[in-house]
């Protein structure tokens, strides 16, 4: 059964720290690995990450997929009160238009 | 870009009546929509994929019955939730795939919270 994991579940760190999520993921024919960022509601859309070693950058958002050893990191530096939320990973399949999502890691950012 | 409107929001209900939630697409077609239920503190558990013209595909454990989707255009998916009980009080949040190169990204709707008294 396919399996996405994310850690940790929760982190709670101050204003300006770097910070470090860990998604990996278990799929029998791997497609695509996609990060959202969930506040109050809709999960908004950061990443979709497809080949291993090639980072995707976004502001101060960054993330990076290892397909052999079957994870991704989320990394966000300097940290502001804005990037608390709950963040999710999903993979998707090939051959399937669903994607698996983990449980998010919720990231609070203190003052 | 890639925006999904997701109406109501918010609805109260008593048990046994029916509700209907919408979703659709703003500026992109999407031939393929998706339904998910969202637990508190818990991940998105997808209930059923919606297809353009074509009945939809639901996930194990999802009564098609209870769940009515109806996706009658490129850009508008409908869930009707018949005969609501207490337990089918839930966070849906519907998203839609846009096509072309970018396939398998999926956006999100802002939700709809669903209580039935």
């Amino acid at each position: 059964e396919d399996k996405v994991v994310q850690s940790p579940l929760s982190l709670v760190v101050h204003e300006g720290d770097t910070v470090t999520l860990n998604c990996s993921y278990e799929v029998t024919n791997f497609r695509s690995l996609l990060w959202y960022k969930q506040e109050k509601k809709a999960p908004t859309f950061l990443f979709m990450l497809t080949s291993s070693g090639i980072e995707k950058k976004s502001g101060r958002l960054s993330s990076i997929l290892d397909k052999k050893e079957l994870f991704s990191i989320l990394n966000i530096t300097a940290t502001q009160t804005g990037d608390s939320a709950v963040y999710l990973c999903a993979v998707g399949e090939g051959g399937s238009e669903k994607l698996v999502f983990g449980k998010g890691t919720k990231l609070t950012v203190n003052p | 870009g890639a925006v999904v409107s997701q109406h109501p929001s918010w609805v109260i209900c008593k048990s046994g009546t029916s509700v209907k939630i919408e979703c659709r697409s703003l500026d992109f077609q999407a031939t393929t929509m998706f339904w998910y239920r969202q637990f508190p503190k818990q991940s998105l558990m997808l209930m059923a994929t919606s297809n353009e013209g074509s009945k939809a595909t639901y996930e194990q454990g999802v009564e098609k019955d209870k769940f009515l989707i109806n996706h009658a255009s490129l850009t508008l998916s409908t869930l009707t939730v018949t005969s609501a009980h207490p337990e089918d009080s839930s966070f849906y949040i519907c998203s839609a795939r846009e096509g072309g190169r970018a396939k398998n990204i999926q956006y999100f709707g802002a939700g709809t919270r669903l209580s039935v008294l």
